[in-house]
């Protein structure tokens, strides 16, 4: 079975300083994942997503995440945060054993920058 | 990216009555879409997957009575939440695989809904 554990509730950065959102996957296949960002009253928007093609795969906004199969992670950066990243962020895996591919959420990463 | 849009953004309704989420997919078919409901403080949880011209697949422990999925056209799926209870408030968001954009899910805006 799939899942991702994120590994913080909120992180807190300030404006133009690095940011890191941490995420470990369990699967039983070579996985697809995913990060997704929500901002207040709005749907989910993908920001990136890895298929099992480059490792290092970047997204939208300056966020970039690497699959690292050997730590069984998938962390999301951003080498200087800015004030609208403020958002809550989802690690997904695509469940593959489940109804036809659907998606496994993370319990989310609050991100708040400070200016 | 492909658009799917959700209707009502905030609902309050009564307990007992019945309240109606629609998903629509704008610019793209989608043969499959998926319902989520989040609590507060928690992650999105799947409810069921709703297939075109089939009925929708419930996830383990969600009531498929009370939550009934209509997915009657290719750019369309409804939930309707059935004799509403306070604790069936909560934020329901829905999305839709893209068949043509390597099977890409893109999520609707989501739903608050309030039972009072």
């Amino acid at each position: 079975a799939q899942s991702v554990t994120q590994l913080d509730s909120h992180v807190s950065v300030s404006e133009g300083t690095p940011v890191l959102l941490r995420c470990n996957y369990s699967s039983s296949y070579s996985p697809s994942l995913f990060w997704y960002v929500q901002h207040p009253n709005k749907g989910l928007q993908l920001l990136l997503k890895y298929t099992s093609a480059a490792t290092l795969v970047k997204g939208i906004n300056g966020f970039e995440a690497e699959f690292k199969k050997s730590e069984t992670s998938f962390h999301l950066t951003k080498p200087s945060a800015h004030m609208s990243d403020a958002a809550e962020y989802f690690c997904v895996v695509r469940n593959y054993g489940g109804s036809q591919g659907n998606l496994i959420f993370g319990k989310g990463t609050k991100l708040s920058v400070k200016p | 990216g492909a658009v799917v849009s959700q209707h009502p953004s905030r609902v309050i309704c009564k307990s007992g009555t019945s309240v109606k989420i629609e998903c629509r997919s704008l610019d793209f078919q989608a043969t499959t879409m998926f319902w989520y409901r989040q609590f507060p403080k928690q992650s999105l949880m799947l409810m069921a997957t709703s297939n075109e011209g089939s009925k929708a697949t419930y996830e383990q422990g969600v009531e498929k009575d009370k939550f009934l999925i209509n997915h009657a056209s290719l750019t369309l799926s409804t939930l309707t939440v059935t004799s509403a209870h306070p604790e069936d408030s909560s934020f329901y968001i829905c999305s839709a695989r893209h068949p043509s954009s390597g099977n890409t899910i893109y999520f609707g805006e989501g739903s608050w809904l309030t039972v009072v």
